[in-house]
């Protein structure tokens, strides 16, 4: 079956540390993205990749990094320096085109201890 | 810069009755295309329906349709016979030339049985 995968579901963190976000795609989508989504704040853009080896910023890339180097792949970093990292991330992906739609992966829950 | 406001925080209909969930949007584009997209409670994010702004007519999906009123910003939601599957956050978005969804910040319905 074609889908999104995320891992891990669950993930707990200490204070300073860094933590990496898998997202694998078999849907051959050129496109992947990286939201964050908090409470009473929607879907919020930290990264996206409309390419092998490019990516850009989105509206909140600061304490994030990113990487892309396979086309199925799109891992997500959270660094020390992301202040509040406690969040849900979803990981997306698209097709050709301008308009075509995104499909979400089941999201991870981070939480910083 | 596009917007996409959902002033309906919460809503509720009765099951099996039919309910309308309200989007508007601000942009200066003319090409685009828009979103309805629900995040259940295991917040797995899924595609609902999508409309193209050069098509006047309004896009069906089964229980679900669009209500476009393109001069108007307008992209309502209308879930007929609704289900207590339908119970979910509704989140509308828009498509423009760059490629990035502009998310509302969502609405909440719960179905009654």
């Amino acid at each position: 079956d074609g889908g999104i995968t995320q891992s891990p579901k669950y993930l707990f963190r200490k204070e300073g540390q860094n933590v990496t976000l898998s997202c694998e795609q078999n849907l051959n989508h050129d496109a992947m993205y990286w939201y964050r989504q908090d409470p009473g704040q929607g879907l919020r853009l930290i990264y996206y990749s409309q390419i092998v080896n490019d990516f850009q910023k989105g509206d909140i890339a600061e304490g994030y990094s990113v990487s892309r180097e396979k086309k199925e792949s799109f891992p997500l970093t959270v660094t020390s320096a992301q202040k509040n990292p406690t969040a849900f991330y979803l990981c997306a992906s698209s097709g050709q085109g301008i308009y075509n739609e995104q499909f979400f992966g089941p999201g991870t829950r981070l939480t910083v201890l | 810069a596009q917007t996409v406001t959902q002033s309906q925080p919460e809503m509720s209909v009765q099951e099996a009755e039919t309910v309308t969930l309200s989007c508007t949007y601000d942009t200066s584009e003319s090409d685009y295309y828009l979103f309805w997209y629900k995040q259940p409670p295991s917040r797995q994010m899924i595609l609902v329906i999508r409309q193209e702004a050069y098509k006047q007519q309004n896009a069906t999906e089964n229980r679900f349709s669009v209500n476009f009123q393109k001069a108007a910003k307008s992209f309502s939601l209308k879930i007929s016979d609704s289900q207590l599957g339908d119970a979910a956050m509704y989140f509308c978005a828009y498509a423009g030339n760059n490629r990035k969804l502009i998310w509302g910040l969502g609405t909440s319905l719960a179905v009654n049985p």
